[in-house]
């Protein structure tokens, strides 16, 4: 069974500081992954995936992830964090065959001024 | 293009009430998804539905059912309601196309007293 863990339950960082979120996930054949940010009252909206193919992948806000799959992570960076990126952020994780998203516990993000 | 839509937003029951969730989506996709969210668990699958008609178990589904008479839609009920299904309840829908990346609603607040 796949399962995805993302370590560190709450992080503060300061604006304008650089920004790494932990996931790792658990599964045999090639994962595929996704990162997901949800604001306060608000539903999940996707900020990148790894599919296939270049394992550095670009998403939305400026963030990005990359999969490293002799570590078994797909973690998550952006190298200047805004005010507005103070969010809860989910790691998930599907494979070929299986339509279920596994997701992790999350990971609520605090930006301090 | 509404995306995946909740009705309703907020709903407040008392203990043994029934009601049902509505979500709707118009992007043709084959999957749908019910999960709750409740602090410091993630978001865990009730129930979801693979095709027109088709529905399985999810990860929590004692005490819901669903039905997907139309592939728009994707209904979850609670016969009887109690204090434990206090949440907050995403619909998410998904095609095969990019590795299973799901589109969430909104979200419901349900409060069961």
């Amino acid at each position: 069974a796949q399962s995805v863990t993302q370590p560190d339950i709450h992080i503060t960082v300061s604006e304008g500081a650089s920004l790494e979120l932990r996931c790792n996930y658990s599964y045999g054949a090639t994962p595929y992954l996704f990162w997901y940010v949800q604001s306060p009252g608000q539903g999940l909206q996707l900020l990148l995936k790894y599919f296939s193919g270049d394992t550095l992948v670009q998403g939305i806000k400026g963030f990005e992830a990359e999969f490293k799959r002799s570590q078994s992570s797909f973690n998550l960076r952006k190298p200047s964090v805004h005010w507005s990126d103070a969010a809860e952020y989910f790691c998930a994780v599907s494979s070929f065959g299986n339509e279920k998203l596994t997701f992790g516990t999350g990971t609520r993000l605090t930006i301090i001024p | 293009n509404a995306g995946v839509t909740q009705t309703p937003k907020f709903r407040v029951l008392k203990t043994g009430q029934s009601m049902t969730l509505l979500c709707a989506q118009d992007m043709n996709h084959e999957y749908m998804y019910w999960y709750r969210q409740d602090p410091g668990m993630g978001l865990r699958l009730i129930h979801y539905s693979v095709g027109e008609g088709t529905t399985a178990k999810g990860e929590v589904p004692d005490g819901y059912n669903v039905s997907r008479l139309k592939k728009q839609n994707f209904l979850l009920g609670l016969e009887s309601a109690a204090p434990s299904q206090t949440s907050v309840y995403f619909c998410a829908s998904s095609y095969w196309g990019q590795g299973y990346e799901q589109y969430f609603g909104p979200g419901t607040r349900l409060t069961v007293t």
